[in-house]
């Protein structure tokens, strides 16, 4: 079946402007978690979903960024006034059921460029 | 200090070869240990899952567990070319019926043929 996909691949954008990353999780995943992963670094959490709600939203480093799942499947990430320091891949994972000891599988990534 | 720490490498071994990664952490409160496998320009996909102290084999990978002195290690027995990847170490607690994962910054293995 289809696993989880990120649109775009690739965005570039210029300082200060507005950009959407958009998720696909795999049909019947109700848990949706969205990932930063910066140069040489591992993937730091962002945001979880359980269907619409975003139950754990620690991890967005300031109200720049902003989440939304409105029909508890499809996910979008929304950075406002993008800075040079956004640059990096952000990923959407999405697992069952958002247990413990579910398996979180991974898109593809979306590689975001702020000149 | 983080509290997953991971040796980044860069690790060149010849094919054939056992590797060894490891990671330490800090956080007590860590419960599942995880090993993920990244391809360049491409998502973590999971490799290993365990939530014990001890050993865990699948196929030629191994992942190893010592809550006591919070050090977890995967090894790779006869490796691949095909194995070259980034191997991230990751872990989380409970909070609450979800997973809030904690990954190190990954290592990057390299197999020579």
């Amino acid at each position: 079946g289809a696993g989880v996909s990120q649109t775009p691949s690739n965005k570039v954008t210029e300082k200060g402007k507005y950009v959407e990353l958009r998720c696909d999780p795999i049909s019947g995943h109700t848990a949706l978690y969205w990932y930063r992963q910066s140069l040489g670094q591992g993937p730091e959490f962002l945001i979880y979903f359980q269907g619409t709600g975003a139950a754990d939203d620690s991890g967005l480093p300031n109200d720049r960024f902003f989440a939304v799942r409105p029909e508890g499947s499809v996910s979008t990430l929304k950075i406002q006034r993008t800075e040079r320091g956004d640059s990096a891949v952000y990923l959407c994972a999405s697992s069952p059921q958002g247990e413990d000891t579910d398996t979180q599988y991974f898109g593809p990534g979306t590689r975001l460029t702020v000149l | 200090q983080k509290e997953v720490e991971q040796d980044p490498g860069p690790l060149s071994v010849p094919e054939g070869a056992i590797v060894s990664l490891n990671c330490t952490y800090s956080n007590s409160a860590f419960q599942y240990f995880m090993w993920y496998r990244q391809y360049s320009r491409k998502g973590p996909e999971l490799l290993m899952y365990t939530y014990s102290s001890g050993n865990k084999e699948d196929g030629r990978f191994t992942a190893q567990v010592d809550k006591s002195s919070k050090y977890i290690s995967l090894f790779i027995r006869d490796s691949q070319p095909s194995d070259s990847a980034t191997y991230l170490c990751a872990m989380t607690g409970r909070t609450g019926g979800y997973q809030k994962v904690t990954f190190g910054t990954g290592t990057k293995l390299q197999v020579i043929p």
